[in-house]
């Protein structure tokens, strides 16, 4: 059973530009969700999306937005770069979220994009 | 808010010494409980859950973790550490709120660096 797939795994970018990073999740999981990962800030949640609608968002600007498509394929986008975003972006991805037992859920992690400011 | 508290940023053992990350959370109600793994350059592997079955749980690679309600917390131990269980390791929650929502996200602590000494 193939895992979540990210990509790209690696891009350096300069300031202001606009980067679209792509996650595949495992086959049958519905639900995506989308994390930075600081030395400084560790993990911080972004947005999750189930069934091609956010479901939640963290606590970022509006420049960091994502879409879910049919195939539960996910995207995420950050325009105007600044410095600060330089991080690895993680994807994980989950069975459906709804019912009693989806609290047990396991995200399943890819590998990640390395993503540089410059 | 919800949050998880990881004791001590680094910690370091010697090879075939026992092996205990600390984990605190701070809910009144109990959560769901994760920890996860990272190695270099990947993503973040399921280590174990706590899903309010048995309060001690075993997870992979001799991992296992007790949750005790009376003092909040779900530490992560190992008898004897080997030299491949040096990574970084995360202690994560999915809170009560976020379970009634069918919410697949999680609330990670700041992470524990664990170096295994030869």
């Amino acid at each position: 059973k193939a895992g979540v797939t990210q990509t790209p795994r690696y891009l350096i970018k300069t300031r202001g530009q606009q980067v679209t990073l792509s996650c595949s999740p495992i086959s049958g999981h519905r639900s995506v969700s989308w994390y930075q990962q600081t030395p400084g800030q560790g993990l911080q949640f972004l947005f999750e999306y189930f069934s091609e609608t956010q479901r939640n968002k963290g606590n970022f600007p509006g420049r960091f937005s994502g879409r879910q498509f049919s195939n539960s394929r996910s995207e995420m986008n950050v325009s105007t770069l600044e410095l600060g975003d330089s991080a690895l972006y993680l994807c994980a991805s989950s069975l459906d979220g709804r019912g009693p037992s989806s609290g047990a859920n396991v995200l399943t992690f890819g590998a990640g994009s390395r993503l540089t400011v410059l | 808010a919800q949050s998880v508290t990881q004791l001590g940023s680094h910690v370091s053992v010697s090879e075939g010494a026992l092996v205990l990350l600390r984990c605190n959370y701070s809910s009144s109600v109990p959560p769901y409980l994760f920890w996860y793994v990272q190695y270099p350059n990947q993503g973040l592997q399921l280590l174990l859950k706590y899903t309010s079955a048995a309060t001690l749980v075993k997870g992979i690679n001799g991992f296992e973790a007790e949750f005790k309600k009376s003092e909040t917390s779900f530490h992560l131990t190992k008898p004897s550490a080997h030299m491949s269980d040096a990574a970084e390791y995360f202690c994560a929650v999915r809170t009560a709120p976020d379970i009634i929502q069918g919410a697949q996200k999680l609330v990670f602590g700041q992470g524990t660096r664990l170096t295994i000494n030869p």
